[in-house]
């Protein structure tokens, strides 16, 4: 059974740094296309960041620069480091994988930038 | 950026059937967009649906059915039951970056 946890949400201030994590269960980081997806309060989904098998990286045009995906294949776990963080980052942040026949979702993990 | 095109919302009768399409701002919604299709409930994760335009999860009801039509993304759903009332997000690849549709708020009454 596949499960991806994530965490490290939590309130921090306009311009701070966070690192979210996503430890995977049941299928192996290297081995999946590993995204980050999030959603405002009250909005639609936003595609953020993807890391390939291969290593190529992709990263939304709203959090280019800011943001940085990798993954540690050790500890089977997909991050993400959020800097220069803004109001407009407060979202539940999501991992997923897009690879294979199995395509699963984490719970999820709330961020919320606020002064 | 390319912009993904949803019905707000849409009502279905249970029972019913009811089409969801997505739409892509720079042409046809092909194959090699990758189009996935996830359904989420009210407090919950999103969980997909359909990848790559037409394969199915394992967990997908077999009411649903992901294809491409007219160049476009659709998602059909016969017999639409109480439980399928959700949000309905489709999702496009343009070379590496992705972009989600608005959602259709898909409502069974």
């Amino acid at each position: 059974e596949v499960h991806l946890v994530e965490t490290g949400g939590e309130l921090i201030q306009p311009g701070g740094s966070l690192r979210l994590s996503c430890a995977a269960s049941g299928l192996t980081v290297g081995g999946n296309n590993m995204v980050w997806v999030r959603q405002a309060p009250g909005k639609g989904l936003e595609w953020v960041s993807i890391i390939w098998t291969d290593n190529n990286i992709y990263y939304a045009e709203s959090v280019r620069g800011r943001f940085t995906i990798s993954r540690d294949d050790s500890k089977n776990t997909l991050y993400l480091q959020m800097n220069s963080l803004r109001v407009e980052d407060t979202a539940v942040y999501y991992c997923a994988n897009f690879y294979g026949s199995g395509r699963y979702w984490g719970h999820g993990t709330l961020v919320t930038v606020s002064s | 950026q390319a912009v993904v095109t949803q019905e707000p919302s849409l009502t279905v009768s249970p029972g019913g059937t009811v089409t969801l399409t997505c739409g892509s701002s720079t042409g046809p919604v092909t194959s090699s967009h990758y189009p996935h299709w996830f359904q989420q409930k009210p407090g919950q994760a999103p969980r997909t649906l359909f990848y790559d335009a037409n394969y199915k999860q394992s967990w997908t009801p077999a009411r649903f059915s992901g294809y491409l039509l007219g160049g476009k993304a659709a998602l059909t759903l016969s017999g639409a039951q109480p439980e399928d009332e959700a949000e309905y997000y489709c999702l496009v690849s343009y070379s590496g970056i992705w972009v989600f549709g608005g959602g259709t708020k898909l409502t069974v009454l």
